[in-house]
C-alpha cells in the first residue's frame, strides 16, 4: 500500500541549528514528492517539490530512492520556520497521500 | 477572490442532520480535491474533480457523502446523516492541471454532536 510515515510528531531545535524533518515513503513506481506548511493561522500551502530540485526559504530536500526518503533540511533555523511541515506522495493519479506532519518548534 | 474559499468557516450539527460544505476555486482551476482532516492527522484525500466530472472518488469513506462541481467551478461536499466520526475539518485546494501544485482553502472544521 502507497503510505508517508513522518515519525517525528514533534522536533524542537535552536534558533541557528541544523533542522532535518523526516519522511520515507512506500512506493514501488517513481514518486512525485512534496513538502507541504502550513504556519500558525494560515492555510496550508506548497514548501517544494522533489522536480523543481530548488530551494525554498533555505529548505532543501532530496528523493533517495533507495531508501525511500524525501527529508526536509535546513541548515541554520529561524523563528519563523516554526511550523506544520507534511511531506506528501503523488503517484501520477489524481490521489496525493499526506503524511501525519511533524510540527517544527524554533526555540530562541 | 486570490484563493480559495470555503464556507462555512465553522458548522455544528447534531448526529443525524445533513450537512453541505461549500468550495469555490480560484478562477480557471481545472482540478478540484476534497480531503478530510481528522485531528492529529494529515489531509486525507475524498474526492477530485476535473471540471465538472468526478474522476475520482474513492476516498469518500461512505455513500453517506457525496460531492459535486455541477458547472466545473463551485463544488459541494454533502454529508448525510452525520455520525459523530464525521467531526474533521474538511478541506477543499484546486491546481491548474492535476500535476500541479494544489492551492488550499482555509477549511471547514465540522463538529457533530
Amino acid at each position: 500500500a502507497q503510505r508517508v510515515t513522518q515519525p517525528e510528531k514533534l522536533l524542537s531545535v535552536f534558533k541557528g541549528a541544523p533542522v532535518e524533518l523526516k519522511c520515507n515513503y512506500s512506493y514501488s513506481g517513481s514518486p512525485e514528492l512534496f513538502w507541504y506548511v502550513q504556519y500558525s493561522r494560515q492555510r496550508l500551502q506548497l514548501l517544494l517539490r522533489h522536480i523543481s530540485r530548488e530551494s525554498i526559504k533555505g529548505f532543501t530536500a532530496d528523493l533517495n530512492k533507495g531508501e525511500t526518503s524525501f527529508h526536509l533540511k535546513k541548515p541554520f533555523a529561524q523563528e519563523e520556520d516554526s511550523a506544520m511541515y507534511y511531506c506528501a506522495l503523488n503517484t501520477g493519479g489524481f490521489k496525493t497521500i499526506f503524511g501525519a506532519g511533524t510540527r517544527l518548534f524554533v526555540k530562541a | 477572490g486570490a484563493g480559495v474559499s470555503q464556507s462555512p468557516r465553522y458548522k455544528v450539527a447534531k448526529r443525524g442532520q445533513d450537512v453541505a460544505l461549500r468550495c469555490d476555486p480560484i478562477s480557471g482551476h481545472v482540478s478540484l480535491f476534497w480531503y478530510q482532516q481528522a485531528l492529529g492527522q494529515g489531509p486525507e484525500f475524498l474526492t477530485y474533480f476535473q471540471n465538472e466530472a468526478q474522476l475520482d472518488k474513492s476516498g469518500l469513506p461512505s455513500d453517506r457523502f457525496f460531492a459535486e462541481r455541477p458547472e466545473g467551478s463551485v463544488s459541494t461536499l454533502k454529508i448525510q446523516r452525520t455520525q459523530q466520526e464525521d467531526s474533521a475539518v474538511y478541506l477543499c485546494a484546486s491546481s491548474i492541471d492535476s500535476n500541479q501544485p494544489q492551492h488550499f482553502g482555509d477549511g471547514t472544521r465540522l463538529s457533530i454532536l
